[in-house]
């Protein structure tokens, strides 16, 4: 079975400061991985994505991910926070495996809400 | 552009009474999502549609049906509504493919009584 687990309910950031919301995954085949933001009473917007090659992933906003296949992670990460960033994050895991029961599920976390203060 | 839309956006039931959400793309997309969000759960798979036709449980599908009679539509039935029912559903649809993105709807906050 695929999961993902993010282990911070809540990330406080000074505006400015650099930022990291924590997302790790397990599953079976290659790990498709993805990250949303979600803004009060809206739906949820795509961040960026990582499927396969470059380790570092850009998205929209300025975010970025990095994956590592050996500690099974996925961290989004900003090098400046805003305060209009203050939204509940969601990463989200794809399995690839095809001979899996889970092949094309598409898995997320609890979601971690990012507080940026000014 | 539309992209995602569901209907409704609200919606109160008696407990046991039954309805219908209804999901609709305007994107021409294979794969199609029914998720509830409830706090500090995250959103959690119900039930997923690969293609026109076909329908397949997620990880909380009990006391939910659906149907994919038609590539657009994804419906989300319940069939006696529980208490426990109360929260917000989102609709999702992506391209084919794992390596896709997924689209969300607005979501439909949903309250049994």
């Amino acid at each position: 079975a695929q999961s993902v687990a993010q282990p911070e309910d809540q990330v406080n950031v000074a505006e400015g400061n650099p930022l990291t919301v924590k997302c790790t995954y397990s599953v079976s085949g290659n790990p498709y991985l993805f990250w949303y933001v979600q803004y009060p009473n809206r739906g949820l917007q795509f961040l960026l994505k990582y499927i396969t090659g470059d380790n570092l992933v850009k998205g929209s906003y300025g975010f970025e991910a990095e994956f590592n296949k050996s500690q099974t992670s996925f961290h989004l990460k900003k090098p400046s926070a805003l305060v209009s960033d203050s939204a509940l994050y969601f990463c989200a895991v794809r399995n690839g495996d095809r001979t899996s029961g889970g092949y094309n599920k598409l898995i997320f976390g609890a979601g971690t809400r990012l507080a940026v203060h000014p | 552009n539309a992209g995602v839309t569901q209907t409704p956006k609200f919606r109160v039931l008696k407990t046991g009474q039954s309805m219908t959400l209804l999901c609709a793309q305007d994107m021409n997309h294979e794969y199609m999502y029914w998720y509830r969000q409830d706090p500090g759960m995250g959103l959690r798979l119900i039930h997923y549609s690969v293609g026109e036709g076909t329908t397949a449980k997620g990880e909380v599908p009990d006391g939910y049906n659906v149907s994919r009679l038609k590539k657009q539509n994804f419906l989300l039935g319940l069939e006696s509504a529980a208490p426990s029912q109360t929260s917000v559903y989102f609709c999702a649809s992506s391209y084919q493919g794992v390596g896709t993105e997924a689209f969300f709807g607005q979501g439909t906050r949903l309250t049994v009584v």
